[in-house]
């Protein structure tokens, strides 16, 4: 099993406010890291696919940085919405071996954003 | 509409009982996946097939059986030897690992309790 170690676990902002976090990956075998977000009663929504290292992903208030070489990426939200609301998982996928095509899952980060 | 379709939204079983969760893709895609979510957890996987009639167990396989008989459809069945089958289970799908490591895309879930 590889592992996948997303911080913090949870997380309260206030409206407006800027935050981050973390997800950490093994470095070795790296074929793509996503990142999506999981609101309430919905399915999980992809924001990212990286690939590449160094890669910079934007959408609207919400990038993402990767780093294969040292096995972390974060995602930033900027001037934080209540609409942000959400969980946000981060998946590794490997690329080779038994592990060939399966995605693995941090635990996810809860944001709540307060108006 | 393209899309995942997972049926029920909510399931009751008796304990003992085997129980079968649907789950349909209308996408195209290679590779479908389950997963399972307890409170207080991230997505654990189940099992995973690449392509038709073909399957890997995922991290919590004992207790489960798929079949991959049509692309479009990967079912799930919890057998009477789950131990703790109440949960939410999530399906998923992606193109596959042949092609660009495109994001995965959700079902809406199905919530199942054994009473």
């Amino acid at each position: 099993i590889l592992n996948v170690e997303q911080s913090p676990q949870s997380l309260h902002v206030q409206e407006g406010d800027s935050t981050n976090f973390t997800c950490s990956f093994p470095s070795s075998n790296f074929y793509a890291l996503h990142w999506y977000r999981w609101e309430t009663a919905k399915s999980p929504e992809a924001l990212f696919v990286m690939t590449l290292n160094g890669d910079e992903k934007k959408k609207g208030r919400i990038s993402a940085t990767l780093n294969t070489k040292e096995g972390y990426s974060y995602l930033y939200i900027k001037g934080s919405q209540p609409e942000d609301s959400a969980t946000y998982l981060c998946a590794f996928l490997a690329d080779r071996g038994s592990t060939l095509g399966r995605l693995y899952f941090g635990r996810g980060t809860q944001l709540t954003v307060w108006p | 509409d393209g899309g995942i379709t997972q049926s029920p939204k909510y399931l009751f079983r008796k304990e003992g009982q085997n129980v079968t969760l649907s789950c349909e893709q209308n996408l195209n895609h290679d590779a479908m996946y389950w997963y399972r979510q307890d409170p207080g957890q991230g997505l654990r996987l189940i099992y995973y097939s690449q392509i038709v009639n073909d399957f890997q167990k995922g991290d919590i396989a004992e207790g489960y059986s798929v079949s991959r008989e049509k692309k479009e459809s990967f079912p799930l069945t919890v057998t009477s030897a789950q131990k703790n089958p109440t949960a939410f289970y999530l399906c998923a799908s992606s193109i596959g690992t042949n092609s660009l490591p495109t994001e995965a895309f959700f079902g809406q879930g199905t919530r199942l309790t054994v009473v």
